[in-house]
């Protein structure tokens, strides 16, 4: 199993362009979620989805858009890319979307706007 | 309010000792997960450690336990004989219906120093 694969890794963006980050999961996973991580802080939600064609928003959902087509694919759109959008990115994935179940992360995109 | 304290910005250990890394939590459901994750300068966010808030007994994994006391909702995380590898940045984490996300909610974390 490959787990959760993200690309790319790396990308510099300038403001007012859009992009897509692509996830995707080998794990027959139900859940899947979008986090950013900025610096002195842990992660925050983007966005999450418990199921092909479900999507919602999570803690910080301005600025991107999510769509799940299918069980393994997730990747998140910046529509007109920010300054603050600078941030390192990370998907994550779990079996099921209770509480019990651990998240396993992707090994994140280091986007920067400038 | 903080749903996930953690006050120890830095801690230094020294190689082999053990060494425990504080974290609160705030949650109303009854029914929650808690988490750690390692951090280390390469980036990526590698598990730990798994207790739930219904188990009777404390986790452990290796080297790693959570000391788990549900009154004062405190999950500590404890790392014993420590390496030199397992400097890093550790998140507590906690997982609860958070009104129908089940979202990861993160620390702020902790930088661990190992001193050989």
């Amino acid at each position: 199993n490959a787990g959760v694969t993200q690309t790319p890794k790396f990308q510099v963006l300038k403001t007012g362009q859009s992009m897509t980050l692509q996830c995707a999961q080998d794990m027959n996973h139900e859940y899947m979620s979008w986090y950013r991580q900025d610096p002195g802080m842990g992660l925050r939600l983007i966005h999450y989805s418990v199921g092909a064609g479900i999507t919602d928003q999570g803690e910080v959902p301005n600025g991107y858009n999510v769509s799940r087509s299918t069980t393994e694919d997730f990747p998140l759109r910046l529509l007109s890319a920010a300054p603050s959008q600078t941030s390192v990115y990370f998907c994550a994935s779990s079996y099921s979307h209770r509480e019990s179940y651990e998240q396993y992360f992707g090994p994140g995109t280091r986007l920067t706007v400038t | 309010a903080q749903k996930i304290t953690q006050t120890q910005p830095g801690m230094f250990v020294q190689e082999k000792e053990a060494v425990t890394l504080d974290c609160t939590y705030d949650t109303s459901d009854p029914s929650y997960g808690l988490f750690w994750y390692k951090q280390p300068s390469s980036g990526e966010m590698i598990f730990l450690i798994y207790q739930g808030s219904y188990d009777q007994q404390n986790a452990t994994e290796g080297r790693y336990s959570l000391n788990f006391q549900k009154a004062r909702k405190s999950a500590n995380l404890v790392i014993s004989a420590s390496q030199l590898g397992d400097s890093a940045m550790y998140f507590c984490a906690m997982r609860d219906s958070g009104a129908g996300s089940y979202q990861l909610t993160f620390g702020k974390g902790t930088k661990l120093s190992v001193i050989p």
